[in-house]
């Protein structure tokens, strides 16, 4: 079955630790993005990537970081300097940076 | 800059017909999704307009104007399972696409 995957499902850290959220897909997709959700706002765009060992910043970039080493992987790190970290994390996936994107389950986080 | 705005909440009675509109301001735009999200679970995706006028879709039906910059989903023949978060996104300049806040529908009996 070809899909999109995120754990954990639900994640806890002491205020100060970094966390990295894991990603990972097996639909041969290009395009890989974070977002997160708070309640009553949409999904803000942090990080996405178009290839391989290439990502750009989006809207809320500031104390996360990624990497995309291989295709099929977009692993998030929420660093300390995260000043809200406590949210929804949701990975997505697409064939072109435009098109439909896959969801993952995603990755509720909250910092104690 | 991208700006879009749906209303934050619908209610409809099961097995009626709503229309959720969504109005956007996207540089570059390319075409409009929606999504539907259910309570603490990942958004599926629903239906995607590039050209104007209505797709349809089984119960669901999307509509496309681009020259007004406007665009709404339509659920007919409502089921309580269609209680969820509609979220309008547009695909726009820089290779991105940009949610909406998201519609809570809620279909009562």
């Amino acid at each position: 079955d070809g899909g999109i995957t995120q754990s954990p499902k639900y994640l806890f850290r002491k205020e100060g630790q970094n966390v990295t959220l894991s990603c990972e897909q097996n639909l041969n997709h290009d395009a890989m993005y974070w977002y997160r959700q708070d309640p009553g706002q949409g999904l803000r765009l942090i990080y996405y990537s178009q290839i391989v060992n290439d990502f750009q910043k989006g809207d809320i970039a500031e104390g996360y970081s990624v990497s995309r080493e291989k295709k099929e992987s977009f692993p998030l790190t929420v660093t300390s300097a995260q000043k809200n970290p406590t949210a929804f994390y949701l990975c997505a996936s697409s064939i072109k940076s435009r098109g439909e994107q896959f969801f993952g389950p995603g990755t509720r986080l909250t910092v104690l | 800059g991208q700006n879009i705005d749906q209303p934050t909440e619908m209610t409809a009675t099961e097995g009626a017909i709503v229309q959720i509109n969504c109005t956007y301001q996207t540089s570059g735009f390319n075409g409009l999704f929606w999504y539907q999200q259910h309570a603490g679970e990942a958004p599926t995706f629903l239906s995607y307009n590039v050209l104007d006028g209505l797709e349809e879709k089984g119960r669901f039906s999307s509509f496309l104007s681009r020259s007004k910059g406007y665009s709404y989903l339509l659920l007919k023949e409502l089921q309580m399972k269609d209680s969820a978060s509609y979220l309008c996104a547009a695909s726009g300049g820089y290779q991105k696409v940009t949610f909406g806040i998201g519609t809570k529908l809620q279909v009562i009996p």
